[in-house]
């Protein structure tokens, strides 16, 4: 089946601690985004890349960083210079300039 | 960041109802999305408007791109169960053909 994969659903950390949120997609599809959302808000843009091994920062940048060394994977690190990291992230494709079409989504809570 | 600005905030209706929400922006936009999202879950793409004032229907949903490229709405007809959940639109700029900027939801409730 195609598709966006976010693995894992749930995941937990402890303060001062680096963790890496995996997005995988088996579309074909050039470009792959990091959203944050957090409650009663919007989807707020973190990293982007529309080719690989080449990545734009977004909005909210600071504490994050990706790779993007295949077309299938866009994983995304949250760094512990992250002041406020509990989120649930979003990542999505799509063809260039074309619709982004978003994965199940990964709750980061932080104790 | 930019938010688009969505209105209402939430809506509780009766089943059966009729639903409408919009978007307004002081940026020119190209395209115009609405996503459906359920708890949890990731959003899923319900409507794509591509040309100012038009007017697609995909089922009970109706969404249209403003003429001005500045807004849009979205609309749901006879309202049922399955309707409950947050929607989202989204505008792709002009000029920046990959970053979108979305609204900050309609949370809408649906009673028997």
């Amino acid at each position: 089946d195609g598709g966006i994969t976010q693995s894992p659903k749930y995941l937990f950390r402890k303060e001062g601690q680096n963790v890496t949120l995996s997005c995988e997609q088996n579309l074909n599809h050039d470009a792959m985004y990091w959203y944050r959302q957090d409650p009663g808000q919007g989807l707020r843009l973190i990293y982007y890349s529309q080719i690989v091994n080449d990545f734009q920062k977004g909005d909210i940048a600071e504490g994050y960083s990706v790779s993007r060394e295949k077309k299938e994977s866009f994983p995304l690190t949250v760094t512990s210079a992250q002041k406020n990291p509990t989120a649930f992230y979003l990542c999505a494709s799509s063809i260039q300039g074309g619709t982004q079409y978003f994965g199940p989504g990964t709750r980061l809570t932080v104790l | 960041g930019q938010q688009l600005n969505q209105s209402p905030q939430s809506m509780f209706i009766q089943e059966g109802e009729d639903v409408s929400m919009n978007c307004t922006s002081s940026s020119i936009f190209n395209t115009w999305l609405w996503y459906k999202q359920d708890p949890g879950e990731g959003p899923v793409l319900l409507i794509a408007l591509y040309k100012a004032g038009e007017l697609t229907s995909n089922g009970r949903l109706t969404a249209q791109f403003g003429i001005t490229r500045k807004d849009s709405f979205l609309n749901i007809s006879a309202s049922i169960p399955s309707d409950v959940g947050i929607y989202f639109c989204a505008g792709q700029l002009r000029g920046d053909t990959d970053k979108l900027i979305f609204g900050t939801g309609t949370r809408l409730q649906v009673f028997p």
